[in-house]
């Protein structure tokens, strides 16, 4: 299986400043048809997990555009440009190339 | 608009059964491979399965293979999964998500639309 460990677990942000998350695989991923099947999900208290980020660096619907993602092989990140109160929750990484398609444990982003 | 709604929740005792319903709307269900994701009480997210648009190819997490089936009803819409051997460990919120890289159009991801989830808890 396919480790995804975030970093870090929790980050303390002040509104109107960036926030980042670090995705490390423990292997890369490349489906067959050349693409990498990297997600970033945002889940608030209480809902359900909703797509951010597919494929690497893709805002998905709606998403806002301070929302960024990058990497390549096994390293990737999602940047937020600047935080908004509405951003707090947890955020998730998700490799969905290879069954059994596998989640980072989750980085909570609180207001300071 | 894409809309997942699960439902069939609930409580039930070790080694009990219960099976779990999605209804879906909004898209061409038949044409979309579709999993369920659980997430445990204050835990992170867990794959349990997935199953294609025809049923012909169907998967499971290690840690319910042989107790959980997944299938699906395509004239009616709907997502099934059915849970045998019920253990505590079973205890979570459990999502219905579609799981499609290559739709018509283009345009669908794994994990692109989520229900709201239904809570399944395991206990004597």
């Amino acid at each position: 299986d396919i480790v995804m460990t975030q970093t870090p677990l929790s980050s303390p942000v002040t509104l109107g400043q960036p926030a980042s998350i670090s995705c490390r695989s423990s292997q890369s991923f490349v489906y067959s048809d050349g693409n990498t099947y990297l997600n970033w999900l945002h889940q608030r208290p209480g809902q359900p997990p909703r797509l951010l980020i597919y494929k690497v660096s893709n805002r998905f619907s709606g998403v806002p555009d301070r929302f960024s993602g990058s990497g390549a092989g096994t390293d990737f990140t999602l940047k937020i440009s600047r935080v908004e109160a509405e951003d707090v929750g947890v955020y998730y990484c998700m490799q969905a190339t290879q069954f059994p398609y596998t989640f980072g444990q989750g980085t909570k982003l609180e207001i300071k | 608009e894409v809309q997942l709604v699960e439902s069939g929740g609930g409580l039930v005792k070790p080694g009990g059964s219960l099976r779990l319903s999605c209804v879906a709307s909004g898209f061409t269900f038949s044409s979309y491979a579709m999993m369920w994701v659980r997430q445990a009480p204050g835990k992170g997210l867990e794959w349990v399965s997935a199953i294609s648009s025809s049923s012909g190819h169907i998967l499971y997490a290690d840690s319910v293979k042989g107790r959980f089936t997944i299938s699906r009803d395509n004239a009616k819409n709907s997502l099934y999964l059915q849970m045998n051997s019920l253990r505590d460990e079973d205890t979570a919120v459990y999502y219905c998500a579609r799981d499609e890289r290559h739709c018509s159009g283009g345009g669908c991801y794994p994990g692109d639309y989520w229900g709201q989830g239904t809570l399944v808890t395991v206990s004597s």
